[in-house]
């Protein structure tokens, strides 16, 4: 199975901030990344795709970048609906791998 | 309007069995690659078991294979996962989730989720 690393844990930032969070693979994954936001007692939302491609409704605040092993996930100006946990996902073999999650919360 | 609705979660002893279904409305579910995510309280997700929208391919992540197994009533447009076997760790928050319109690998829509609690 592919190995997904996310850091920070959890990140502390204001509204207005911009975030960058990282993920890395144990192996490489081209570009078969995405990024998924969840908010407490609620399911996960699909946010990027292919490292870097939004899903339709998804704030051009958002933006991923990265391939091969390393990627980031960039919210450009922190807005309050943002203040989640995201988590990144590899899909570029069985048996799909989840990140461990990073934490925004509030500073 | 795509809708996933699961049931059949709830508090069960270690070694025991539990049916969740996932009722699907808004699309067919033949025409899409369904699954069944989990997340542990207070963990990160984890994917369990996955069909194609032909039904030719079923996934499992290695702890579940041979105890849990995924399937379909196409009639009903449901999905289910039957879990045997059923240890502590499988406590969790089931999900059931649509793939997404960019992949068949990624997961678009999600239901509300049904609480599996494996305890004595």
């Amino acid at each position: 199975d592919i190995q997904m690393t996310q850091s920070p844990s959890t990140l502390s930032a204001s509204v207005g901030d911009r975030v960058t969070i990282t993920c890395r693979a144990g192996q490489s994954i081209n570009s078969w990344l995405a990024w998924y936001q969840q908010k407490p007692g609620k399911a996960p939302k699909l946010l990027i795709f292919k490292a870097s491609s939004l899903e339709g409704a998804v704030p051009s605040r958002f933006s991923g970048s990265g391939s091969g092993t390393e990627f980031s996930l960039t919210i450009s100006s922190l807005q309050p609906d943002d203040f989640a946990t995201y988590y990144c996902q590899q899909y570029k073999s069985y048996s799909w791998t989840f990140g461990q999650g990073t934490k925004v919360d509030i500073k | 309007e795509v809708q996933l609705v699961e049931s059949g979660g709830g508090l069960v002893k270690p070694g025991g069995s539990l049916r969740l279904s996932c009722a699907a409305s808004g699309f067919t579910l033949t025409s899409y690659t369904m699954n069944w995510v989990r997340q542990a309280p207070g963990k990160g997700l984890e994917w369990v078991s996955s069909i194609s929208s032909s039904g030719s391919y079923i996934y499992y992540i290695d702890s579940v294979r041979g105890r849990f197994t995924i399937s379909r009533d196409n009639a009903k447009n449901s999905l289910y996962l039957q879990m045997n076997s059923l240890r502590a760790e499988d406590t969790a928050v089931y999900y059931c989730a649509r793939e997404s319109e960019y992949s068949s690998s990624l997961f678009g829509y999600w239901g509300q989720g049904t609480l599996v609690t494996v305890s004595s």
